[in-house]
């Protein structure tokens, strides 16, 4: 989605380096999050964040950070980069529906690899 | 959350209706059952989105039973740009708004 973007999208690092992915969005969303896929698999929650004061681990927190600076950036953090983190990492956005769960609008993704 | 089951992989011809079964035996009152669509190498995209019974979109059906143990999701005279993968989650209402994604259904459309 043209409205959820992502950068880098392609990033090779070395083992040690701290990167940081970005999400920008221009839905005016509250609701962020952060996902990694690894090949073959489906998509596993990094972090999710409800507004801008708000942070939460989701099933694979340990080894990344996430920061919300503002309603509309969402940035996660690999600290120090080891090549199991190599992935696809999809970051999306949602609107609160009530008690429906939200539609969830996902980015291009980011393909980072660490050598 | 409840997990779920579903064909690791599904062939289908152009303008064939495709119907993906997923099964979420353990499903919980304020769990709701939704879809969503993969092509290669983009972030998955919402189809469809029910609690009960029958709910119909431009895109797709999906199919409830009253026991809400299983759904299908049928869509209707596929063609080769429906080839992707399709996810089938268990999404509970209310706050939480996790999605836990298994590893979908590849759907190879043929000519």
């Amino acid at each position: 989605d043209a409205d959820v973007t992502q950068t880098p999208r392609n990033r090779i690092t070395k083992t040690g380096k701290r990167i940081m992915l970005e999400c920008s969005q221009t839905k005016g969303h509250d609701r962020m999050y952060w996902y990694r896929q690894d090949p073959g698999l489906g998509l596993r929650l990094i972090y999710y964040s409800f507004d801008v004061k708000d942070i939460n681990k989701g099933e694979i927190s340990d080894g990344y950070s996430v920061s919300r600076q503002a309603q509309a950036k969402f940035s996660l953090s690999l600290e120090s980069a080891i090549p199991n983190q190599t992935a696809l990492y999809f970051c999306a956005t949602s609107d609160a529906q009530g008690l429906a769960p939200d539609e969830q609008f996902f980015g291009p993704g980011t393909r980072l690899t660490v050598l | 959350l409840a997990k779920t089951t579903q064909p690791i992989s599904m062939d289908s011809y152009e303008g064939q209706e495709v119907n993906i079964t997923c099964s979420h035996n353990n499903i919980a009152t304020n769990d709701y059952i939704t879809w969503y669509q993969q092509f290669p190498s983009q972030g998955p995209r919402f189809i469809i989105q029910g609690y009960k019974t029958k709910v119909t979109n431009e895109v797709a059906s999906l199919f409830i039973p009253a026991d809400r143990k299983s759904s299908t999701l049928s869509l209707p005279r596929v063609s080769l740009s429906d080839t992707a993968v399709y996810y089938c989650l268990v999404v509970r209402g209310g706050a939480t708004n996790k999605l836990i994604f298994g590893t979908g259904t590849l759907l190879a459309v043929q000519p």
